[in-house]
């Protein structure tokens, strides 16, 4: 299995430029989620999925869309970046929406609006 | 609102040192209690967790034990190593709010561990 992949690891926008964060799993799991990881603020959630065709917001969704028409894949679209969206972003996966459920990171994508 | 804190970092340790990463937290209910590990260049593992009171994680040499009465899950090891050396993250999921999985992380820990 390769788990979690993310791509493209790096990548570098201008402002108001779009694009789309990939991110897909290969263990079948329903539970499908987006971070950011800041200096001095750990990962804060923006968006997740409970399965496909089910997204909701996370603490951060502001600028960010998602959409999960497979289980396997949820990709996190910046429809006009700006240099607030600076941040590694991580996905996240696991087999159940449980309390205790263990999640799955990919490697993450570090982007830089300029 | 539920918040994690974590020792500020950067730890540094020699090898064969004791290691301890304080974690704190605040939070309505019951929550569950986790422990991830980031090293160089990759994404975050689980190393441990709780769930309940009085719980100890255990994993790879590291502890930490769920004590409601302090809110802590302080993150220890006996001997670390040099390939110990990582950002620990201390996070907690809580038992309401729809997807009871959302993790709400600290702002981690940078241990380095030198030889």
């Amino acid at each position: 299995n390769a788990g979690v992949t993310q791509t493209p690891k790096f990548q570098v926008l201008k402002t108001g430029q779009s694009m789309t964060l990939q991110c897909a799993q290969d263990m079948n799991h329903e539970y499908m989620s987006w971070y950011r990881q800041d200096p001095g603020m750990g990962l804060r959630l923006i968006h997740y999925s409970v399965g496909a065709g089910i997204t909701d917001q996370g603490e951060v969704p502001n600028g960010y869309n998602v959409s999960r028409s497979t289980t396997e894949d949820f990709p996190l679209r910046l429809l006009s970046a700006a240099p607030s969206q600076t941040s590694v972003y991580f996905c996240a996966s696991s087999y159940g929406a449980g309390l205790t459920d263990t999640q799955y990171f990919g490697p993450g994508t570090r982007l830089t609006v300029l | 609102g539920n918040s994690v804190t974590q020792m500020e970092g950067p730890v540094t340790l020699s090898e064969e040192a004791f290691l301890t990463i304080n974690c704190t937290y605040t939070a309505t209910g019951y929550p569950s209690l986790f422990w991830y590990v980031q090293y160089p260049g990759e994404g975050l593992q689980l190393l441990l967790k709780a769930t309940k009171a009085d719980d100890k994680g255990s994993n790879k040499g590291f502890e930490a034990t769920y004590r409601k009465e302090t809110t802590s899950f302080h993150l220890e090891k006996g001997s670390v190593q040099v390939s110990d050396s990582a950002v620990y993250f201390c996070a907690l999921t809580l038992p309401y709010g729809g997807a009871t999985n959302k993790l709400i992380f600290g702002t981690g820990t940078l241990l380095a561990v030198q030889p």
